[in-house]
């Protein structure tokens, strides 16, 4: 069962809007969250870190929220462009192992339109 | 930009063949993964290495096999290729720390007819 659930699977939006993406996990003990972007065709490329005692962190018009208490984490664009039309995955590490053991959620589908 | 590479980008073969994905990194990185993504799944780490002769299964399991004889290098064979290899490869490198960040290649889309 996979530990991370992202939602929406999917979403378009108009240029200029803004948008969340939400990622709920279940993986524990939690060490710390990453959110990567990946566009078509491509390797994903890390845009956040969450340690569990972050609220919230920006990256550019990206800013990422974690609240270790519901196990949930957002990731809200900010006056999307074209650019950001791209697969937003999820990344959970857990510390229960000296490994770093990484969770994946099966990604967002963002659509930007003009 | 990440310095780690992967070819060929895109690979069509038939049924039964050999083949071999390259992935070569300059960052120094020991830790080496490769996963295999399908449309709309979440990424399955098939094969990993935490240093030069060191390597291990992933989750998902795979009939490919992997080898690290150099830091850089860490090549993904396919003795016989067959339709249910059709997939995305990643390749991807880490620093020592656990759970850090992790710097993908472009990655190989392998099409077996």
């Amino acid at each position: 069962k996979n530990q991370v659930e992202q939602s929406p699977q999917s979403l378009i939006i108009l240029e200029g809007k803004n948008c969340t993406l939400q990622c709920n996990y279940t993986v524990s003990p939690f060490s710390n969250l990453r959110w990567y972007k990946q566009d078509t065709g491509r390797g994903p490329v890390s845009l956040t870190i969450m340690t569990f005692s972050e609220n919230t962190k920006s990256n550019g018009r990206y800013t990422a929220t974690l609240d270790a208490d519901t196990k949930q984490s957002s990731l809200h664009i900010t006056a999307s462009q074209l650019s950001d039309s791209a697969s937003y995955i999820c990344v959970v590490i857990d510390r229960g192992s000296t490994l770093g053991r990484l969770y994946f959620g099966r990604g967002t589908q963002l659509t930007v339109w003009p | 930009e990440a310095d780690i590479y992967q070819t060929p980008r895109y690979l069509v073969i038939g049924t039964g063949k050999k083949i071999t994905l390259e992935c070569s990194q300059t960052m120094g990185h020991d830790k080496m993964y490769w996963y295999q993504q399908d449309p709309g799944m979440e990424l399955h780490l098939i094969h990993y290495s935490y240093g030069v002769n060191s390597t291990e299964k992933g989750d998902l399991s795979s009939e490919s096999t992997v080898s690290r004889i150099r830091t850089e290098h860490f090549p993904l064979t396919l003795e016989s290729a067959r339709p249910s290899h059709t997939s995305q490869y990643l390749c991807a490198s880490s620093g020592q720390a656990p759970g850090g960040e992790l710097f993908f290649g472009e990655g190989s889309r392998l099409t077996v007819l």
